[in-house]
């Protein structure tokens, strides 16, 4: 069975700082992974996607997530945080064969950031 | 237009109200999606249209009732709802069902208190 499991439900930097939103999987068959970001009162806003082309994924905003098979992660990480980035990030997989309704999300990790 | 619109952004019902989530897109996608997020947790499916066509129901009790009009419209309607069904009910659409490394477009979602 797939699933997603996001490490620490919050997380804190300093403006400027690194940021690494950690994500795991498990899949039997080869995951397509998602990073989507919601902001307060928002939907919900792709960040980047991964879907077996280069493992290295560069998405919107300045993040990127590299797939590494071996470690069954996709890690989201971005250099320099800013305070715009303070969002709730969630974790998502899906598998080939499978449809958009068994989009699987992991529980969330909250991203603060302070000045 | 890359835009999905849900209205209204808040809604306040009491038990024996009926009341209707509308949402719109005129991406031209053909799969739109019903998905409730409690406070602080990942959004959890309700039901899938492909097609205009109700394609996944995700056990959903029947005081929700999904309608899609046409390509364009998604809606919730809702009657005799309970105080636990309170939550962000997010939209959202992608241009197909059936191929999984696809976006999906969320709307800003209608923050629903039940009294």
């Amino acid at each position: 069975a797939q699933s997603v499991t996001q490490l620490g439900s919050h997380v804190s930097v300093s403006e400027g700082a690194l940021v690494l939103l950690r994500c795991n999987y498990s899949s039997s068959v080869p995951p397509y992974l998602f990073w989507y970001v919601q902001y307060p009162n928002q939907g919900l806003q792709l960040l980047l996607k991964y879907t077996s082309a280069a493992t290295l994924v560069k998405g919107i905003n300045g993040f990127e997530a590299e797939f590494k098979k071996s470690e069954t992660s996709f890690h989201l990480t971005k250099p320099s945080a800013h305070m715009s980035d303070a969002a709730e990030y969630f974790c998502a997989v899906s598998f080939n064969g499978g449809s958009q309704g068994n989009l699987i999300f992991g529980k969330g990790t909250k991203l603060s950031v302070k000045p | 237009d890359t835009e999905v619109t849900q209205t209204p952004k808040h809604l306040v019902m009491g038990m024996t109200n009926k009341k209707s989530l509308k949402c719109e897109q005129h991406m031209g996608h053909r799969a739109m999606y019903w998905y409730k997020q409690k406070a602080k947790k990942p959004p959890e499916l309700m039901f899938v249209y492909s097609y205009e066509k109700l394609s996944i129901n995700e056990s959903v009790p029947s005081r929700f009732s999904p309608e899609c009009p046409n390509s364009s419209l998604l809606n919730l309607h809702l009657h005799a709802l309970q105080p636990e069904d309170s939550a962000l009910y997010l939209c959202a659409s992608s241009h197909r069902d059936f191929s999984t490394n696809e976006k999906l477009f969320f709307g800003s979602g209608t923050q629903l208190s039940v009294l």
